[in-house]
């Protein structure tokens, strides 16, 4: 099985709210990363999760917050975005870290109104 | 940074035509991946190649990481083809890094 789920499927939110992104995998890889992709764009890293620590964050602005309270699962909490940040976010995982094989998830896309 | 290139990056081919993708890389990596992004975003893993050649069914690849380049060749194309092609280099040990793909079209 090489499967990363993740849910919703679909979210729209308005700049003011508060919502959150989920990714999980049951293959017991140890290292899960957000990617951030726009319309007609290649995917790009933002977050990378090493047993449970973030050991990356590509400079992302505060109002993304990832969390990953345990190897399976890994959050993306959203506070005040704003249009811009419209985009398909991606979750992948892998064994440990990137010397192996990543597998994604089918993605969230994300509207802001 | 390393720079990850796609050539061509559109393709318009009729069914059952065969075609090679290439993606060049700018430094040394640890490691490339070829992905198929479907229409519906998700990105489906083709192969795993840091070096040699990998074939499965009408799809195969070959990573030469001395001279910095994959190729991927697509053999008797058919309409679900269609997408779009990222090659992945993994640089710096924690990094994936995609290349700026390729975007397929295959009409019957």
């Amino acid at each position: 099985d090489t499967e990363v789920t993740q849910t919703p499927k679909h979210l729209v939110m308005g700049m003011t709210n508060k919502k959150s992104l989920k990714c999980e995998q049951h293959m017991g890889h140890r290292a899960m990363y957000w990617y951030k992709q726009k319309a007609k764009k290649p995917p790009e890293l933002m977050f990378v999760y090493s047993y449970e620590k973030l050991s990356i964050n590509e400079s992302v602005p505060s109002r993304f917050s990832p969390e990953c309270p345990n190897s399976s699962l890994l959050n993306l909490h959203l506070h005040a975005l704003q249009p811009e940040d419209s985009a398909l976010y991606l979750c992948a995982s892998s064994q440990e870290k990137l010397n192996t094989e990543a597998f994604f998830g089918q993605g969230t896309r994300l509207t802001v109104v | 940074g390393i720079q990850v290139e796609q050539s061509p990056p559109d393709l318009i081919l009729q069914e059952g035509a065969n075609s090679t993708l290439r993606c060049n890389f700018s430094d040394s990596v640890n490691n490339l991946q070829w992905f198929h992004q479907n229409p519906w975003g998700q990105l489906i893993n083709l192969f795993y190649i840091p070096s040699g050649t990998k074939q499965n069914g009408r799809l195969s690849a070959t990573t030469v990481a001395t001279e910095r380049y994959s190729l991927l060749y697509i053999s008797s194309s058919q309409t679900t083809d269609s997408g779009v092609y990222f090659c992945a280099v993994i640089y710096n040990t924690d990094k994936l890094i995609f290349g700026t793909g390729t975007r397929l079209q295959v009409f019957p």
